[in-house]
């Protein structure tokens, strides 16, 4: 089985500083990760992704994410918080194989404060 | 590329009521997946359709729920006797399924209410 475990429910930042959103992961197989961000009455939108190979990997909008497999940890990072950052960042896992599905985690409202 | 796009947006509808919803994937997508999101929650997996096989069901999905997609593009979720707690967001989303593609595309949803 695999799970999601996204640690903070609501992070508030200050525009300019460092964004850390967590996520930990379980997974029997080697897993692929994921994070999605969601605007308000919106679907979701794919940040980035890791599958295979380079463990640090880059997104869109200035956002990265490092896979720790001795850490089961995927936390997705920005440098610096713009305002259009704010909105609700899911973290998801799908365990690789035939298995298709995604198991998100319960995500993080980013706030960011001017 | 039009994207993932689902009708209606918003349904608003009496308990006991059934409904239907419908989703278009990506044109060249085969795999369709349905998930369902509630208040304060990540979305859970429902169901997911390759062309037009349903090759996996969620225990999520109870007897009220049925899904289809019957030529394998769009696809239909139906809900018969509504109740409440079938109030939620219902996502689709859709991927390509060769070339070792694992990104699933969402369309903005559905918002079903059930009164």
């Amino acid at each position: 089985a695999q799970s999601v475990t996204q640690l903070g429910s609501h992070v508030s930042v200050s525009e300019g500083a460092l964004v850390l959103l967590r996520c930990n992961y379980s997974s029997s197989v080697p897993p692929y990760l994921f994070w999605y961000v969601q605007y308000p009455n919106q679907g979701l939108q794919l940040l980035l992704k890791y599958t295979t190979g380079a463990t640090l990997v880059k997104g869109i909008n200035g956002f990265e994410a490092e896979f720790k497999k001795s850490e089961t940890s995927f936390h997705l990072t920005k440098p610096s918080a713009h305002m259009s950052d704010a909105a609700e960042y899911f973290c998801a896992v799908r365990s690789g194989g035939s298995n298709y599905k995604l198991t998100f985690g319960k995500g993080t409202l980013l706030t960011v404060n001017p | 590329d039009t994207g993932v796009s689902q009708d209606p947006r918003h349904k608003i509808t009496k308990r006991g009521q059934n409904v239907t919803f419908r989703c278009d994937p990506i044109s060249e997508h085969n795999r369709l997946y349905w998930y369902r999101q509630t208040l304060g929650q990540g979305p859970e997996f429902l169901t997911y359709f390759q062309n037009e096989a349903q090759l996996e069901k969620s225990r999520l999905l109870s007897d009220r729920f049925s899904a289809e997609r019957p030529k394998g593009s769009f696809s239909t979720l139906e809900i018969q006797r509504t109740e409440q707690g079938d109030s939620a967001m219902y996502l689709c989303a859709s991927s390509l399924g060769t070339g070792g593609h694992h990104e699933q595309f969402f369309g903005p949803g559905t918002r079903l209410t059930v009164l």
